[in-house]
């Protein structure tokens, strides 16, 4: 199994820094990354795909990057309503065994 | 608008069975795959298996191959997890994901909200 090491698990920041969430992949997983934002209590809503396209709606102060085994997520300028928890996902799989595994988890707070 | 929408919360004893649901609207339901979540108080996503809507093939995580069981009914639209015998350990958010795969990249979007399982000893 693909295994994903998330950093850090938690981040204390201020409204306008930047931020920088990374994602260690055990073995090579390509680009197939993706990134998610949990607000407490609510589900996951996808930001990021295949490492660096942000999905649809998205605002460009977030983004992605990385190939292989480390990847990056980054925050330009945080917003009020940026504070939540990000997790990294890994697709890397073949038709038989699809595998995806999340990362820890870092929680963003003020 | 595309949406998963999920049964409601559930509050059970161990030992006894339960299904729950999740309904797709807003796109052709036998496109897409569709996956399933947890999310144990407090703690992280754990993917748990995934089912092509005609239901002719299913795959699970091996964390939870024989200790849950998805199907789908493609005439209604909806993907379902089951439990023959629910567990104290089985408390948890469950999250019903739909998803989407272009090349060999994979992600899931939309998120149903969620059904909570409440299991007490």
């Amino acid at each position: 199994d693909i295994q994903m090491t998330q950093s850090p698990s938690s981040l204390s920041a201020s409204l306008g820094d930047r931020v920088t969430i990374t994602c260690q992949a055990s073995q090579d997983i390509s680009n197939y990354l993706n990134w998610y934002q949990q607000k407490s209590g609510k589900a996951p809503k996808l930001l990021i795909y295949d490492a660096s396209k942000l999905d649809t709606g998205v605002p460009s102060r977030f983004s992605g990057s990385g190939s292989g085994t480390h990847f990056t997520f980054t925050i330009s300028s945080l917003q009020p309503e940026d504070f939540a928890t990000y997790y990294c996902q890994q697709s890397q799989h073949n038709d038989d065994l699809p595998s995806y595994t999340f990362g820890q988890g870092t929680k963003l707070e003020i | 608008e595309v949406q998963l929408v999920q049964s409601r919360t559930e509050v059970k004893k161990s030992g006894e069975s339960l299904k729950i649901s999740c309904k797709g609207s807003g796109y052709t339901f036998s496109i897409y795959w569709i996956g399933w979540v947890r999310q144990m108080p407090g703690k992280g996503l754990e993917w748990m298996g995934i089912i092509y809507p005609d239901a002719s093939v299913i795959r699970y995580s091996p964390s939870f191959q024989g200790q849950v069981t998805i199907s789908a009914d493609k005439s209604t639209s909806t993907a379902y997890l089951q439990w023959n015998s629910l567990k104290a350990s089985d408390t948890a958010m469950y999250y019903c994901v739909l998803t989407k795969t272009y090349g060999s990249g994979t992600w899931f979007d939309p998120w149903g909200q969620g059904t909570l399982v409440t299991v007490s000893s």
